[in-house]
């Protein structure tokens, strides 16, 4: 069983559009979070939630709102897409205390024509 | 704020040539340390880290020693293999709660036969 799992893998669509990524983890962890990696590998955390409750959002564009419907899903819902919107947006989970290291999934590249 | 900052890449071996990526680090407190790698078209996973100063985190062959004097993290492997081309991420997690990852742009790895 994959621990973290994110759906699509692959998302390509065109400008101006609305679009989900869902995060699923098997692992019990209390805090998720979703990373944006763009086209030169840089990581930057956007969000993150622990027990279902924002914790962190990172200056995000508003058109970026993430749902946590239960512990184990944190789902990212963009509006408006935009070309720079494109990169690969990870999601990730960790217990959620200091010094734990955090688990990812394997990445969802996101293609705006 | 807190900042990672490690070499550019990307690095070029010959299989068994000894690996040296530089990390330095600034962050107010005592983070801990971690090394992360991501293998092409994968999530990242953890390496290894040290969660306080003088620690050795060690996994598969490489190390890295946490450095408070010097600010750095550097990972290190006697021999490399092909198989560890990849992208190596050297991170901070924030202290106080935030549980927040802080990466380095990370850096690329080939090994050659």
């Amino acid at each position: 069983d994959t621990a973290v799992s994110q759906t699509p893998k692959y998302l390509v669509t065109q400008m101006g559009n609305d679009k989900s990524i869902k995060c699923e983890q098997n692992l019990g962890h209390d805090t998720m979070y979703w990373y944006k990696q763009d086209s030169k590998k840089f990581l930057k955390i956007m969000f993150s939630y622990n027990n279902k409750e924002l914790i962190i959002n990172e200056t995000v564009p508003n058109r970026f709102s993430p749902k946590s419907p239960d512990k184990a899903h944190l789902n990212l819902h963009i509006n408006s897409l935009e070309l720079g919107d494109s990169a690969v947006y990870f999601c990730a989970t960790s217990h959620g205390t200091d010094n734990q290291p955090q688990h990812f999934g394997d990445g969802t590249r996101l293609s705006i024509l | 704020g807190d900042s990672v900052t490690q070499m550019e890449g990307p690095v070029t071996l010959s299989e068994e040539a000894f690996l040296t990526i530089n990390c330095t680090y600034t962050a107010t407190g005592y983070p801990s340390l971690f090394w992360y790698v991501q293998y092409p078209g994968e999530g990242l996973q953890l390496l290894l880290k040290a969660t306080k100063a003088d620690d050795k985190g060690s996994n598969k062959g490489f190390e890295a020693t946490y450095r408070k004097e010097t600010t750095s993290f550097h990972l290190e492997k006697g021999s490399v293999q092909v198989s560890d081309s990849a992208v190596y991420f050297c991170a901070l997690d924030h202290q106080g709660g935030s549980e927040k990852l802080v990466f380095g742009k990370g850096t690329k790895l080939t090994v050659n036969p």
